[in-house]
């Protein structure tokens, strides 16, 4: 039962454009969803993240949106960069009963590639 | 500020063995999760540990076994390896307050081939 889909395999953009970046998931106790990126060799690292009760949250180029009614959330970079070429998860957490639990649900990846 | 560092970074078993991953957390963090990446998928919640005692478990079999010691670096243990446990093996430490966010911050991964 994947929770956290990201439909998306692969997107390539042009450098300077825009590139967003899907999810959806289907448990409605998620209440924190966060973007990772990872590149080749190395461990995911966190991008950005975002609470059930907002529905935007922004740093820099980095634009996280999220519509809790179709339970789907978007990253966008504006604008992209050769840099940014690497695989983007998107996860999600529900809280427990004491708290955060710490159990990342991880979509399946994105492969984003910007090209010069 | 060292980050989280994993070790072997390749390992190579055959079905039936059992193996020991290692995990040293980022310095100050006291709580240490384990995902399990196969091939073209996204990183699988094993378990996670707080203070040496395990906090949380995923849908994984008890053959699935850790340790965290008093200087919060932590062992992953796989018995009886089956050909499907080949997979990136990562680990991810956090301080509570970290945790409060969700984040974690990951290493670069063990990876385990089962021949």
């Amino acid at each position: 039962d994947q929770q956290v889909k990201q439909n998306s395999p692969s997107l390539s953009v042009q450098e300077g454009r825009i590139s967003i970046l899907n999810c959806d998931y289907t448990n409605s106790m998620f209440d924190y969803f966060l973007w990772y990126k990872k590149y080749p060799a190395e461990g995911p690292t966190f991008l950005i993240s975002i609470s059930s009760i907002k529905d935007k949250n922004e740093d820099g180029r980095f634009t996280v949106f999220l519509n809790k009614s179709a339970k789907h959330l978007s990253l966008h970079i504006v604008p992209s960069q050769p840099g940014d070429s690497a695989v983007y998860f998107c996860a999600a957490s529900a809280r427990g009963g004491s708290g955060n639990t710490g159990k990342l649900i991880f979509g399946q990846g994105t492969t984003l590639q910007v090209k010069p | 500020e060292t980050g989280v560092t994993q070790s072997p970074t390749h390992l190579i078993k055959t079905r039936g063995q059992q193996v020991t991953l290692r995990c040293s957390s980022q310095s100050g963090h006291n709580t240490v999760s384990w995902y399990q990446q196969a091939l073209g998928q996204g990183p699988q919640f094993i378990f996670q540990y707080y203070r040496e005692e395990e906090n949380g478990r995923g849908n994984f079999p008890p053959r699935f076994s850790g340790l965290q010691f008093p200087n919060y670096s932590s062992e992953l243990n796989v018995n009886a390896l089956e050909l499907d446990d080949s997979a990136l093996y990562l680990c991810a430490s956090s301080s509570r307050g970290d945790l409060a966010k969700n984040i974690q911050y990951f290493g670069a991964g063990t990876r385990l081939s089962v021949l």
